[in-house]
Parts: C-alpha cells; structure tokens; sequence
C-alpha cells in the first residue's frame, strides 16, 4: 500500500517568503504526482499534475520537482491568498485508486 | 465551461442511505472517469471510488467496499454516490471531482454536498 506523508504539517511563512511543501511517498511511484490547494469552505483546486505541469490559470510561482520518491511544491514568493491547505495525490493501482497525502496547513506568520 | 453540479445537503439517521447526484455538464461526459472523495470536519481529503464515464466500470476503496455504489447516467450526464448502513463517522462533505485519464488527476470539482449523520 502505497502512503504518502507530507511535511510539514503547518508551516507560518510571511507574505513575499518561499515555501517549500513536501510529499514522500512509501514505496516507488509513477510521475502522476498532482497538487491540490484547498482554502476554507472551498473544494480543493487542482494546481500541479504530472510532478512539475502548472494547471489551467495557476501562476508561475508555483512549481513542483521530484527526487526519488521525495516530491516538493514550492511557491517562490508568497502572495495573501496562497495561505491555505496543500495535499499531494497519487493514483496507486489499476483499476484507478488513489490516495492523498495528509495535507499541509500554510498559514501566515 | 466544466461545470460538476452537486446536490444538496442532507441529514440522515444512523443505519440509513444517503445518495448525491453530481450534474457534469460542458464536455464530453464518456471520456472522463468520476471520483468521489470525502472530507470530514477538520480532517484531510479521503479517496472513495471512481467510475469509467464510458463503460461504468467502478473501483472502491477497501474501507467502504460493501456500503458504496458508484453509478453514471451516461445519457444525461449525471453521477451518482450512494452509501448505505451510515454511521456518525460518515459525516463529511462530499465531493465528485472529473478525472482525467492521461494524467490522472482531478482537474474539476463539485461544489460539495455536506452529509449528516445524526439521530
């Protein structure tokens, strides 16, 4: 069974600062990492797929990278409304099955 | 535009069903699968199952195989969770979310649909 752990559970960063979220998955996985961001009373909204691909609309401070099975979001600058949460999700079987990370809350400091 | 409609917010007694309709409109609804994924107070996203918008070939997570049934109508575009025997645990907001085969993920998501489970 495929787990995926994030890191760090909360992170207070400041408006202007780089994040770096991090997504470790148990066991060797497929490049068809995906990000998502979730703000309060909203659906999450897909932001990253395929490890390092921006979604429709998303900005060019948000990239993703991967390293083994360590996976990484960085926003390169912080801007109000990235304050929220971030899971990572990976499809781990066939027929689709899927999980996602535990989450990480980015909150402002 | 990629619109996923869900139904409204319900109530219901331990023991009893509870179905959500998902209304998929602005694309071809047989060339994408549906999932469906649960979110209880204050806790992270949990993976509940996905149905082939095609063929209707279904998939369940292990902890709700027995309780969950995933079903399409092609014809109109709709997707339908239905889970049985609720508990107080099922409590949560409900979400079907478009996937997309080639890349897999979920590029598009309902609203959401807040289930209670209460007596």
């Amino acid at each position: 069974e495929v787990v995926l752990i994030q890191s760090p559970a909360t992170l207070s960063l400041s408006p202007g600062e780089r994040a770096t979220l991090s997504c470790r998955a148990s066991q060797e996985v497929s490049s068809y990492l995906a990000w998502y961001q979730q703000k309060p009373g909203q659906a999450p909204r897909l932001l990253i797929y395929d490890v390092s691909h921006r979604a429709t609309g998303i900005p060019a401070r948000f990239s993703g990278s991967r390293s083994g099975t360590d996976f990484s979001l960085t926003i390169s600058s912080l801007e109000p409304e990235d304050f929220a949460v971030y899971y990572c999700q990976q499809r781990v079987d066939w027929p689709p099955e899927y999980t996602f990370g535990q989450g990480t809350k980015l909150e402002i400091k | 535009q990629v619109q996923l409609r869900q139904s409204g917010p319900d109530l219901k007694k331990p023991g009893a069903s509870v179905k959500v309709s998902c209304q998929a409109s602005g694309y071809t609804f047989t060339s994408y699968g549906i999932n469906w994924v649960r979110q209880a107070p204050g806790q992270g996203l949990e993976w509940m199952g996905w149905i082939n918008g095609y063929n209707g070939d279904t998939n369940y997570a292990q902890s709700l195989r027995g309780r969950l049934t995933l079903t399409t109508d092609a014809s109109t575009g709709m997707a339908y969770m239905e889970l049985r025997s609720l508990r107080f645990d099922d409590t949560a907001i409900y979400y079907c979310a478009r996937e997309v085969p080639a890349t897999q993920n979920f590029d598009h998501w309902g609203q959401g649909t807040l289930v209670t489970v209460s007596s």
